[in-house]
């Protein structure tokens, strides 16, 4: 019940394209759901979260997508670019796994140019 | 303005040794998370500090692995008695006090090699 499941497990774009990422969870406690991007080398990036009391959250080029009644959020990369290529995944946390942060399996994104 | 702070980046240690991994949260956090991230997956939780407490430690293993994060200093996660299978990038987060739930900042990790 606590699992977060992500799909796809990698995307190939062209630039300009827009990926879109998945993700699932069971937890009905959960009301927290941030995505990380990490690129090889380094620590996951904070890039955008939300809660459960919108449907819809834009910062720049990332939305999130949020649907409560199918327990499920995504990720659009709007005119996506090549320094994009990365690591992306998703999160959940709340309930009683405060401060506990329930990480997707991740997805590994190349935007040719 | 730091950010979380990770030292060493990379350890190799020789199986049976021990591995000790330090964590500086970012000026004014005192909430501080560790996780694992083994090749090809995602990061799992493994231990929740706030100063001189353990929070939730319900991802650590029982045996061989503690956490500390005393009133003056870094963070620590050691590993007695290290095994192949500890191999995998340590990751420290921290979370400044009353922020929202979840908004946690994470540091380079460090890299543990088991020889």
């Amino acid at each position: 019940q606590q699992q977060v499941k992500q799909s796809p497990q990698s995307l190939i774009v062209q630039k300009g394209g827009i990926p879109i990422i998945n993700c699932a969870y069971e937890n009905t406690a959960f009301d927290y759901f941030p995505w990380y991007q990490q690129f090889p080398g380094k620590g996951p990036a904070l890039l955008i979260a939300i809660r459960p009391d919108v449907s819809e959250k834009k910062e720049g080029r990332f939305t999130i997508s949020f649907n409560k009644s199918a327990k499920q959020f995504s990720l659009h990369i709007m005119d996506s670019q090549p320094g994009d290529s990365a690591t992306y995944f998703c999160a959940a946390a709340g309930g009683t796994s405060y401060g506990k942060l329930t990480f997707g399996q991740g997805t590994i994104l190349t935007v040719h140019p | 303005n730091a950010g979380v702070m990770q030292n060493p980046r990379h350890l190799v240690r020789r199986r049976g040794q021990e591995a000790r991994l330090r964590c500086s949260p970012m000026k004014g956090h005192s909430h501080v998370y560790w996780y694992r991230q083994l090749p090809e997956e995602g990061l799992k939780f493994m231990v929740y500090l706030q100063k001189e407490n353990i929070i939730d430690e319900s991802g650590m293993p029982k045996e061989r692995f503690s956490a500390e994060f005393p009133k003056e200093g870094p963070s620590i996660l050691r590993i007695q008695q290290v095994v192949r299978g500890d191999s995998a990038a340590y990751f420290c987060a921290s979370s400044p006090l009353g922020t929202s739930r979840g908004e946690q900042f994470f540091g380079p990790g460090t890299r543990l090699t088991v020889l």
